[in-house]
């Protein structure tokens, strides 16, 4: 059971190039979620999706994109990247009602 | 001013000390409280989830609600050098999407 799975580990971009962040939940969670984690700044929403084909926008979702078109997985895309997006992102995942979210191990990115 | 509120520390300790972290909130609505453990370079994980107000013991850790203060803490007896961590308060209303608001988190670390 592997849980949340998050891919790349790490990624360094240039300014101004666009990339992928994966991620994957073998739970069949209908909830997933995004977050960024900066110092001092704690776990800030970027995007959710309550379900397949539904997603919304949290507390910071300026310069990036969601889709969700299966349960399992719900990709975050940097459209253009900026040095303001240096962060670790984290994915995480849940089902409505158990209140818990189930994070994977973070993706750490670097904008040149 | 913030949701929750979490001073970030670093809370510096030594082993065997009982260690007292604690989060306030503003919004009365919040019903389901969670303490999240974060190791360096990983994803959070549920440590403690409690209903409502009062106390939760697991083991070395007790959770305490005080609704009518609006304020809770987590509790940490025996403290051990593998408690170093950053730990982050959520909070969840009722009903609806699961949509928990963090507090920034507090770094402890536990010296021998």
């Amino acid at each position: 059971n592997a849980g949340v799975t998050q891919t790349p580990k790490f990624q360094v971009l240039k300014t101004g190039q666009s990339m992928t962040l994966q991620c994957a939940q073998d739970m069949n969670h209908e909830y997933m979620s995004w977050y960024r984690q900066d110092p001092g700044m704690g776990l800030r929403l970027i995007h959710y999706s309550v379900g397949a084909g539904i997603t919304d926008q949290g507390e910071v979702p300026n310069g990036y994109n969601v889709s969700r078109s299966t349960t399992e997985d719900f990709p975050l895309r940097l459209l253009s990247a900026a040095p303001s997006q240096t962060s670790v992102y984290f994915c995480a995942s849940s089902n409505p009602g158990a209140n818990v979210l189930t994070f994977g191990a973070g993706s750490r990115l670097t904008v040149l | 001013q913030k949701e929750v509120e979490q001073d970030p520390g670093p809370l510096s300790v030594p082993e065997g000390a009982i260690v007292s972290l604690n989060c306030t909130y503003s919004n009365s609505a919040f019903q389901y409280f969670m303490w999240y453990r974060q190791y360096s370079r990983k994803g959070p994980e549920l440590l403690m989830y409690t209903y409502s107000s009062g106390n939760k013991e697991d083991g070395r850790f007790t959770a305490q609600v005080d609704k009518s203060s609006k304020y809770i803490s987590l509790f940490i007896r025996d403290s051990q050098p593998s408690d170093s961590a950053t730990y982050l308060c959520a909070m969840a209303r009722s009903g609806g999407s699961y949509i928990p608001t963090f507090g920034r988190g507090t770094s402890l670390i536990v010296h021998p």
